[in-house]
């Protein structure tokens, strides 16, 4: 099964409004990222979050990171009609024996459809 | 440049035909990645190159063969595909292996007839 688990699956909103995507993961991680991805294209990575940081920004962005929940947070703020798309949480996990995780291997979540109303 | 290239960018292919996705960069990245992506779904790993050599093999049937032959290009040679393996392919490169952001191509849109 997928690492990271996301809600909601599909958001709705106008243009202005924030939006925020959460994801859930079980095991230890390196690190969290979060990508976009516009319909049938490539990812764009938004972000990574370390397994010792909490809070990162960029621009109209703002991830939160908590492993004691093992969650993290993405905070759209301000959208525009041009942030629609799929975005996906991706975890890198910290390998240890048995857990079938190594080094380089990114588990995506399942994604949340954003869509932002003009 | 921060820019990974994928070529075609559209493939249909046969059951019983042979043919290969191409995949490059220029940032000096040193690990790159294989993605499978069906409709509505999340990017699944299939192979990771750290330094030219194969890292990780996520149980990929032998149809599907990587081959990396200089630090800037990355293959898939597809050979005797099921309809089923129709989906998107992305690759996808780092700086190296762990820890870092990866940089994702446009992929190659394949249909197996």
């Amino acid at each position: 099964s997928q690492q990271g688990e996301e809600d909601p699956q599909a958001l709705s909103i106008q243009e202005g409004e924030n939006a925020t995507m959460n994801c859930s993961y079980k095991t230890s991680i390196n690190n969290l990222q979060w990508y976009r991805q516009n319909s049938g294209r490539g990812l764009v990575h938004l972000i990574l979050i370390r397994s010792n940081e909490r809070e990162k920004h960029s621009g109209r962005l703002r991830v939160t990171l908590d492993t004691s929940k093992k969650s993290s947070s993405l905070l759209i703020t301000a959208s525009r009609a041009a942030d629609t798309a799929s975005y996906f949480c991706a975890t890198d996990a910290l390998p240890s024996p048995g857990s079938g995780t190594s080094y380089g291997k990114l588990t995506f979540g399942q994604g949340t459809i954003l869509t932002v109303h003009p | 440049d921060t820019e990974v290239t994928q070529t075609p960018k559209h493939l249909v292919m046969g059951m019983t035909n042979k043919k290969s996705l191409k995949c490059e960069q220029h940032m000096g990245h040193r690990a790159m990645y294989w993605y499978k992506q069906k409709a509505k779904k999340p990017p699944e790993l299939m192979f990771v190159y750290s330094y030219e050599k194969l890292s990780i093999n996520e149980s990929v049937p032998s149809r599907f063969s990587p081959e990396c032959p200089n630090s800037s290009l990355l293959n898939l040679h597809l050979h005797a595909l099921q309809p089923e393996d129709s989906a998107l392919y992305l690759c996808a490169s780092s700086r190296f292996i762990a820890a870092y952001e990866q940089y994702f191509g446009p992929g190659t849109r394949l249909t197996v007839t």
